[in-house]
């Protein structure tokens, strides 16, 4: 399994200001996923990130709102856009291995945050 | 719509006891699920994971039984213990070249001790 890390861990920021949220790995990835766990809620995807091509997003989430980066195979950026209460959630990476069984998928410890 | 519905939603246990988390998913085309366990504050972790080809997965203590016609599938955790007390998601995927997951509401799990 991978070895996930997330900055920052918690977070409490303002209402209309933006977040950026790092996701590390400790081994090459192709695929890396960012979800959004509302408060007692499921896990919700917000979209899937590949080395060298753009975010595909679901349903529901906008490249405005949530922008992506994705400059290696190790390492990944959300950014939580012109903040509202309503974006007060637990974000989490995931990723999938390389080789092996490529449809699992190992999360990290998840970002906590809450907007004021 | 939701694709995968689980039940229950909270769940108490008296320590060695079983405890049974039932999911049903719609979409045909999944074809592999797994169990993902969530401690307080931590991010979920692979619990055990199956495949549509076998109808029972055993890792120590935890049993994934799988119905393929009935469209169900279910966790196990026998002998259950109050360091199982978690929050349990059951998930289905498509083999469609990347691995989109989709979620179950969750189980929270309480065993008492």
């Amino acid at each position: 399994s991978a070895v996930i890390s997330q900055k920052p861990s918690r977070d409490i920021c303002q209402r209309g200001t933006s977040l950026t949220i790092q996701c590390q790995v400790d081994s090459q990835v192709t695929m890396m996923f960012w979800y959004r766990q509302q408060p007692g809620q499921s896990l919700t995807l917000i979209a899937t990130a590949n080395q060298g091509s753009e975010a595909t997003y679901e349903s529901g989430f906008v490249i405005d709102k949530f922008p992506i980066s994705r400059p290696n195979l190790t390492f990944s950026t959300l950014t939580v856009s012109n903040m509202s209460p309503e974006d007060s959630s637990i974000y989490l990476c995931s990723v999938a291995p390389p080789t092996g069984d490529w449809e699992t998928q190992y999360f990290g410890p998840g970002t906590r945050l809450l907007v004021l | 719509q939701q694709q995968v519905k689980q039940s229950p939603q909270s769940l108490i246990v008296q320590k060695g006891g079983i405890s049974i988390i039932n999911c049903a998913y719609e979409n045909t085309a999944f074809d592999y699920f797994p169990w993902y366990q969530q401690f307080p504050g931590k991010g979920p972790a692979l619990l055990i994971a199956i495949r549509p080809d076998v109808s029972e997965k055993k890792e120590g203590r935890f049993t994934i039984s799988f119905n393929k016609s009935a469209k169900q599938f279910s966790l196990h955790i026998m002998d259950s213990q109050p360091g199982d007390s978690a929050t349990y998601f059951c998930a289905a995927s498509i083999h469609s070249g990347y691995s989109t997951l989709t979620f179950g509401k969750g189980t929270m799990l309480l065993v008492s001790p």
